[in-house]
């Protein structure tokens, strides 16, 4: 068990919809991630937030957007969902920025149909 | 650009074989931090080992050695007597050394291991 939490584990929706997917990371971890994996493009990073301010970004569409809350907690946010959304999105968390030692939830699977 | 290659899909192995998963790097970067990950059955992702660039050193790990050539832009991952508990799937991962924040993963190496 890393520590971290995510919720929904699995979520089965349709085309067009929008859904938040949840992150708590690891007590005192003020650094959180997120990553897609897909078949066709394997594990991409996506957005990272250190203590509530976006740090990094990466290979993350317009129509997905994240935040962080005061207690850290961070929610993924995905709308007008497509086909190729369908994936395990991973929270992960990270005591400090730049360690790359990260604690990966076991992540949330998402269907679009 | 950077890019990790994992060339072999997957591999199987009976238990107590030796097996060497492959990694092959790609960047710009003159320093740069290596990672190794181990998605298990389970799903979630597990930290093995992080390497820097400056530093070329094996590492050994009980049954677990890692052998970083900067020269060939590798950093192989060897399982030692292998156990059925080892199956899974292992990344390899890629980071600038500045910004260690955002990973850069291969495709990943799937390892059965049979009884």
């Amino acid at each position: 068990d890393s520590g971290v939490t995510q919720t929904p584990k699995h979520l089965i929706t349709a085309t067009g919809q929008r859904v938040t997917l949840r992150c708590s990371p690891r007590s005192g971890d003020l650094s959180v991630y997120w990553y897609q994996q897909s078949l066709d493009q394997g594990l991409q990073f996506l957005i990272q937030y250190y203590n509530g301010e976006e740090r990094a970004k990466g290979n993350i569409l317009e129509r997905f957007s994240a935040q962080q809350f005061p207690d850290l907690h961070s929610e993924l946010n995905l709308s007008s969902l497509e086909l190729g959304d369908s994936a395990l999105y991973f929270c992960a968390s990270s005591v400090t920025r730049g360690t790359g030692e990260l604690f990966f939830g076991e992540g949330s699977r998402l269907t679009v149909l | 650009a950077q890019k990790v290659t994992q060339a072999q899909t997957e591999i199987s192995v009976v238990e107590k074989e030796d097996v060497t998963l492959d990694c092959v790097y790609e960047t710009r970067d003159t320093t740069y931090y290596l990672f190794w990950y181990k998605q298990p059955p389970s799903g979630e992702l597990v930290f093995l080992i992080r390497r820097n660039s400056f530093d070329e050193q094996n590492e050994i790990s009980g049954r677990y050695s890692w052998n970083f050539q900067k020269s060939t832009s590798s950093f192989n991952f060897t399982i030692t007597a292998s156990q059925v508990v080892d199956s899974a799937v292992y990344f390899c991962a890629l980071s600038a050394y500045i910004n260690t924040d955002k990973l850069i993963f291969g495709t990943g190496t799937r390892l059965q291991v049979f009884p």
